[in-house]
């Protein structure tokens, strides 16, 4: 079956620091979604990239949509403490009737 | 707009009994999916209804579960009888229909099988 493969499974950074993740996979996608989940809640959708290559920013995220159609990148500017979560990406494919497919998360933990 | 509503919050039962979950999702959303998430893990789709049918329950293991949405809108899912491998969030998520439209998610169950 599909897999997703989010890199790296956590990170410890200093508040104002840059973060940047990341999602492969072996199949193609014809969508890619990055979701933020906090401690007790359901994922939030974050940002989500329709068309290879493309590049979408949401405040301090910014996200692109490979050209392969098989990874995509979260970047986060000038991290805070509110940044802390688990982010999620999630690939969705039409033929597979648009099901999300999501990987294992990235642990961010920011240190103030 | 009133976000997907679940409940219960928490559940704990022991192995082999049966326990229900709740899920209200967002009003005018055809689309409403149920999830497990295991601790460590990203979110599986459980099932996926268009509006009271079920378009994909391939990963639903169904000696032990079953979903239901009879109306449309509302919808349960259950465990009959629980394994301790159970042990996961049950996310539910809704969404406007069953194209590329974003999954607004619940805050889900944490059910824990003693």
């Amino acid at each position: 079956g599909q897999q997703l493969n989010q890199s790296p499974q956590s990170m410890f950074i200093q508040e104002g620091e840059d973060v940047s993740m990341n999602c492969t996979s072996s199949s193609i996608f014809n969508t890619w979604l990055w979701y933020k989940q906090d401690p007790g809640e359901g994922p939030v959708l974050l940002i989500a990239l329709y068309k290879a290559g493309e590049l979408t920013s949401n405040g301090r995220l910014t996200a692109q949509f490979g050209i392969t159609r098989k990874d995509s990148f979260l970047n986060i500017s000038a991290s805070i403490p509110s940044d802390v979560g688990i982010y999620f990406c999630a690939g969705q494919l039409r033929e597979y009737g648009n099901k999300l497919v999501f990987g294992a998360g990235t642990i961010l933990r920011v240190k103030s | 707009e009133a976000g997907v509503a679940q409940s219960p919050r928490y559940k704990i039962i022991e192995k082999r009994q049966s326990v229900a979950f709740w899920c209200n999702p967002i009003s005018g959303h055809a689309t409403l999916y149920w999830y497990q998430q295991i601790l460590g893990q990203g979110p599986k789709l459980l099932i996926q209804f268009q509006n009271n049918g079920v378009v994909d329950d391939s990963q639903l293991p169904k000696d032990r579960f079953s979903a239901e949405r009879l109306k449309g809108v509302d919808s349960t899912l259950k465990i009959q009888p629980a394994k301790l491998e159970d042990s996961a969030v049950y996310l539910c998520a809704s969404s406007f229909d069953r194209g590329n439209q974003p999954q607004h998610f619940g805050d889900g169950t944490r059910l824990s099988i003693l």
